[in-house]
């Protein structure tokens, strides 16, 4: 399966805005659809906040946004708040019926 | 409101058995495809299988192809994963998680508590 390539943590102020990438293949990442975004907060399950490459789930805050570009996708956070602070994972088709995550990126909110 | 309750999880020896069951309840259950989703403490998560709305599409990851086996029951609301030959690096929490479409895609929208196996000797 192949992988999706994440970097391992982003920093950012309260108000700024930070990008967290995911690079994949172009059956995967590059199939813009087929590109979703996942928060966690520790000891807690996965929620998702980005699907289909743009698109946000009812309840996600407008701050989160998702763009494409080639095979890598990209998740934005707007107007950072103390509470974005988690990992984010992407997600994305890996071929021959399987799924498989990135790695992970711990937002830091200094 | 959307509700997933796994079950099953424990303490296994290594090259056993264990099934784990999902309750769902608080929506349409044979609307949509469901998944399997596994996290190793500290680790990210992995996708394990999923399965579409009327059984008709399955899909493993390589970790766990012809090991695990995912089902379902839409007349009791339950998604099942059988994992046979538990090895140590099967330990993890296992969620169960409701696809947004009857086909599997990469789009979890409701996720369980999870479930802890643990395979050790």
């Amino acid at each position: 399966q192949s992988a999706l390539t994440q970097p391992a943590s982003v920093s950012g102020s309260p108000g700024q805005s930070i990008t967290i990438s995911c690079t994949g293949t172009s059956s995967g990442v590059g199939s813009y659809y087929l590109v979703s975004w996942y928060q966690q907060h520790p000891g807690k399950a996965p929620k998702l906040v980005i699907y289909e490459g743009s698109k946000r789930p009812s309840g996600v805050s407008n701050r989160f946004s998702g763009s494409k570009s080639g095979n890598t996708a990209s998740l934005t956070i707007s107007g950072l708040q103390a509470e974005d602070e988690a990992d984010y994972y992407c997600c994305s088709y890996a071929g021959s019926s399987t799924l498989v995550f990135g790695g992970g990126t711990k937002l830091t909110v200094l | 409101e959307v509700q997933l309750v796994e079950s099953g999880g424990g303490l296994v020896q290594p090259g056993r058995s264990l099934r784990l069951s999902c309750a769902a309840s608080g929506f349409t259950f044979d609307d949509y495809a469901m998944h399997w989703v596994r996290q190793a403490p500290g680790k990210g998560p992995e996708w394990v299988s999923g399965i579409s709305w009327n059984s008709g599409a399955l899909g493993y990851a390589n970790s766990v192809k012809g090991r695990f086996t995912i089902s379902r029951d839409n007349a009791k609301n339950s998604l099942y994963l059988r994992m046979n030959s538990l090895r140590a690096e099967d330990t993890a929490f296992y969620y169960c998680a409701k696809d947004i479409s009857r086909g599997p895609t990469v789009t979890f929208d409701y996720w369980g508590q999870g479930t802890l196996v643990t395979v050790s000797s």
